[in-house]
């Protein structure tokens, strides 16, 4: 079993729906990430969590919201869904970094979401 | 803010060398890291730099140059399954991390 399951791996809806896109781990990790991939636009990040109770913005937050469900659960909503979400998002986890060393960020394998 | 910048596209040919570079602009600096990406597959670390000089990982080396604000990626012994998208990241505070916009490489026979 992957240790960061992505749902849906692919999702096509209308403009205006909400969507949920969620994410579990098995790895333990505190750390717990949503980003947006665009072509040429890289991985961009929309929120982050450092454990339950802690959850900051990313550099794209408007238009998104999260839930932290647990330590191990970590969902993506889409209040209401505009065609330039259409992306590829991509959950991640990590352990602490302490100090100048680092933790890698471990990736689940993407979902694929359309907005018609 | 943060910006870094590598090159869109890089063709090679199997069993040469590539480098793969990466310049940024941060505020604050923690390290430098690399992420490997296959055409619809999810990003996979390959190393990190946090002090000047190279890293060595079998095929793979990171080098990175703090005063420079600049590191590449070399990759050794090019095999076709290296064709991917590479990220560099900047970790520039605590558990933050920005992500370049990725380097194509093709490997060509």
């Amino acid at each position: 079993d992957a240790d960061v399951t992505q749902t849906p791996r692919n999702r096509i809806t209308k403009t205006g729906k909400r969507i949920m896109l969620e994410c579990s781990q098995t790895k333990g990790h505190d750390r717990m990430y949503w980003y947006r991939q665009d072509p040429g636009l890289g991985l961009r990040l929309i929120y982050y969590s450092f454990d339950v109770k802690d959850i900051n913005k990313g550099e794209i937050s408007d238009g998104y919201s999260v839930s932290r469900q647990a330590q191990a659960k970590f969902s993506l909503s889409l209040e209401s869904a505009i065609p330039n979400q259409t992306a590829l998002y991509f959950c991640a986890t990590s352990a602490r970094d302490g100090g100048y060393s680092n933790q890698p960020q471990h990736f689940g394998d993407g979902t694929r979401l359309s907005i018609l | 803010g943060q910006s870094l910048e590598q090159p869109s596209e890089v063709t090679a040919v199997e069993g040469a060398i590539v480098q793969i570079n990466c310049t940024y602009q941060t505020s604050g600096f923690y390290g430098l890291s690399w992420y490997q990406q296959h055409d619809g597959g999810a990003p996979t670390f390959l190393s990190y730099n946090a002090l000047d000089g190279l890293e060595e990982t079998g095929r793979f080396s990171s080098f990175l140059s703090r005063s420079d604000s600049y590191g590449y990626l070399l990759l050794q012994e090019l095999q076709m399954k290296d064709s991917a998208s590479y990220f560099c990241a900047v970790r520039v505070g605590y558990q933050k991390v920005t992500f370049g916009t990725g380097t194509k490489l093709q490997v060509i026979p």
